[in-house]
């Protein structure tokens, strides 16, 4: 089976930049998390779609940061225009959604660095 | 409110036992988690226990929870250089347990 596919895996650009991320979850998951995670600390929830529906964007910072998940499978991310505090790594998950036992599955993360 | 908490370190000899320990806020949580990340990966989920359960052994791992001081902690057993990575305890709040909320992770360090 197929994990969790993310791209890109290493992105630097200047503030004010935009930089989108791109995730394509395990085959079947209805359910899709965008997490990010600062050096240091442990993954912070942005985003959370069921199948192409939003479940919890309550801590997503909305007025640069967006995403969508089209036809409910792979999803992107966008930060438009980019602050030195978006330095973080950018995890996308996923989980079957239905008969939860609490296991997410991760990719390997989309690493950004914000000059 | 969502909190979960865990010291930032802890280093550990080759062969003997780790503990690493959790807080977590909510009383009403249905899951608790441990999830490990190993460098430059994802998170993987090591083990879960359910609330209404006090302990669940697998293996070499060991988890206890105490609801009454909402105190979780993850024993894994003869540790092996293997074993070193970030450990994060997690939860779930009622009525969400499609949502997890992470501590900031403890580093388990192995001393030869």
């Amino acid at each position: 089976e197929a994990g969790v596919a993310q791209s890109p895996r290493y992105k630097i650009i200047e503030k004010r930049q935009s930089v989108a991320f791109w995730c394509n979850p395990i085959s079947g998951h209805a359910t899709l998390y965008w997490y990010q995670q600062i050096l240091g600390q442990g993954p912070k929830l942005l985003i959370q779609f069921q199948n192409n529906g939003v479940v919890d964007d309550s801590q997503l910072p909305k007025d640069r940061f967006s995403a969508e998940r089209l036809k409910g499978v792979d999803s992107t991310l966008k930060i438009q225009p980019a602050k030195l505090e978006d330095s973080a790594v950018y995890l996308c998950a996923s989980s079957h959604g239905t008969t939860y036992t609490g296991e997410l599955f991760f990719g390997e993360g989309s690493r950004l660095t914000v000059l | 409110g969502e909190d979960v908490e865990q010291s930032l370190f802890l280093s550990v000899r080759e062969g003997d036992s780790s503990v690493i320990n959790c807080t977590y806020t909510d009383s009403s949580s249905t899951y608790l988690y441990w999830y490990k990340q190993e460098p430059g990966a994802g998170l993987q989920l090591l083990t879960y226990i359910f609330s209404n359960m006090d302990m669940k052994q697998d293996q070499r791992l060991t988890v206890l929870l105490n609801k009454k001081d909402k105190h979780l902690s993850l024993r894994i057993a003869d540790t092996q250089t293997g074993d070193s990575a970030i450990y994060f305890c997690a939860e779930s709040p009622m009525n969400r347990d499609d949502k997890i909320i992470f501590g900031k992770g403890t580093r388990l360090h192995i001393l030869p």
